[in-house]
């Protein structure tokens, strides 16, 4: 059966653009996370969305991040402006509520 | 502050090398421990989940134990397939439902 699907595995980008990370869950499951991996450092949690609620964006390290859920499947993270401090791997992870998370292969940002 | 700290932070063991993995918490009240196998260039990949003080779980050259403060994930004779950096998290109550607080990791690294 099909995983957690993320586009695109890598992305260059140079300082000042806006990126779009796409994240596709699996079938069936309602919530949706996004994590940051940092080099040298552990996941951090960005955003979760549950079902058709609002979002929980507690974890958004600025007003330059933002993410959308539509249909309740795929979710889309943007980062606006991005600076060379966002070069991260983010993953995305999909479960059923309180459920084991699943993660996909994440994005490599890499920012210029 | 919920924390969880891993040690050590890299372990180098020759193939048939039995050893240990520290994952230490402190959070108000667990609702489960988590342990992930990450492989370089992929997403975590879920191996166990403990709940409550002595519980242990395995799979295969592995076994995950839990404390009310800690657990272990011993690998007996490992062979170098294992190697791969292997994370650990918790969830608790008074976080948002499902949200993973992950520590730093531990790299493993099995020579023939």
């Amino acid at each position: 059966g099909a995983g957690v699907s993320q586009s695109p595995s890598n992305k260059v980008t140079e300082k000042g653009k806006d990126v779009e990370l796409r994240c596709d869950p699996i079938s069936g499951h309602t919530a949706l996370y996004w994590y940051r991996q940092s080099l040298g450092q552990g996941l951090e949690f960005l955003i979760y969305f549950q079902g058709n609620s609002a979002p929980d964006k507690s974890g958004l390290p600025s007003d330059r991040f933002s993410a959308e859920r539509t249909g309740g499947s795929v979710s889309t993270l943007t980062i606006q402006r991005t600076q060379q401090e966002d070069s991260a791997v983010y993953l995305c992870a999909s479960s059923s509520p309180g459920d084991i998370q699943y993660f996909g292969a994440g994005t490599r940002l890499s920012v210029l | 502050e919920d924390q969880v700290t891993q040690s050590p932070e890299a372990l180098r063991l020759q193939e048939g090398e039995s050893s240990s993995l520290n994952c230490s918490y402190t959070v108000s009240g667990l609702r489960g421990l988590f342990w992930y196998r990450q492989d370089p260039g992929k997403g975590p990949e879920f191996l166990f989940t403990l709940y409550s003080a002595g519980e242990e779980k395995e799979k295969e050259r592995l076994k995950a134990t839990l404390t009310k403060k800690e657990s272990f994930l011993h690998i007996t004779a490992p062979k170098p397939e294992d190697s791969a950096t292997y994370l650990c998290a918790v969830q608790a109550p008074h976080l948002l439902q499902g949200k993973l607080i992950f520590g730093q990791g531990t790299e493993l690294s099995v020579k023939p």
